[in-house]
């Protein structure tokens, strides 16, 4: 079973700071892998999606790599505002097990101002 | 809608209670998801349906879990007899494309329905 692991758990930096957030996952056979951030309370906000044949994808201050080979994906925010304080999950789409997602259980992350 | 729907947001249940969790996915998506997520870990895949099929259920954690998607368009998860474990957070997500090998995309999450067991 693929399993996925977070680190850290949680992370509190000043704002403006550049921070990077892991995440690994055991079974290099994926399809693709979802960076998602939650609010308290709230769904899921899908942030950023990368296929397996790609190595990065990247939206405003966010950056997303993946190196399928040795199992890692690392989500760079640069220049943290208090308003990405929140819960970032990444997700694993299976290439056998297509039609679920496997989730890290979060880092929380808390940007002071 | 604008994006998925779940109801009620809140549910305290007594122990011993059934409940229906009801989720409304993007309107036109054929692919529907349920997962669960307990306080403190990332959600955990329950069931998957493609239109009104239910494909895969390899996710429900006993048989008092029941999904149903009738006419391919709102769901409905079931728990029967709930129990104090059940207490979580159940998500339900939706995609335009249906979810085969070879052919994979994002989901789209609703806000969840928090269940309280006591």
């Amino acid at each position: 079973k693929q399993e996925v692991t977070q680190i850290p758990a949680a992370l509190s930096v000043p704002e403006g700071e550049n921070l990077v957030l892991n995440c690994s996952f055991t079974d290099s056979a994926i399809y693709n892998l979802q960076w998602f951030r939650q609010d308290p309370g709230k769904g899921l906000t899908s942030l950023l999606l990368i296929q397996s044949s790609q190595r990065e994808q990247t939206s405003g201050r966010l950056n997303a790599s993946l190196d399928k080979s040795s199992g890692r994906s690392t989500l760079y925010i640069a220049a943290s505002q208090p308003g990405d304080s929140a819960t970032y999950l990444c997700a694993v789409g299976g290439f056998y097990n297509f039609n679920k997602f496997y989730f890290g259980s979060g880092t929380k992350l808390n940007v002071k101002p | 809608g604008a994006g998925v729907s779940q109801s009620p947001r809140y549910k305290v249940a007594k122990r011993g209670q059934d409940v229906a969790l009801r989720c409304d996915p993007i309107s036109g998506h054929v692919s529907l998801f349920w997962y669960q997520q307990a306080l403190g870990q990332g959600p955990e895949f329950l069931t998957y349906f493609q239109n009104e099929a239910q494909l895969d259920k390899s996710g429900l954690p006993s048989d008092r879990f029941f999904a149903e998607r009738p006419e391919g368009s709102v769901s409905t998860l079931k728990i029967q007899r709930t129990q104090q474990e059940d207490s979580a957070v159940y998500l339900c997500a939706s995609s335009p494309m249906f979810f085969r090998q070879g052919e994979n995309t994002e989901a789209f999450f609703g806000q969840g329905t928090r269940l309280t067991v006591v």
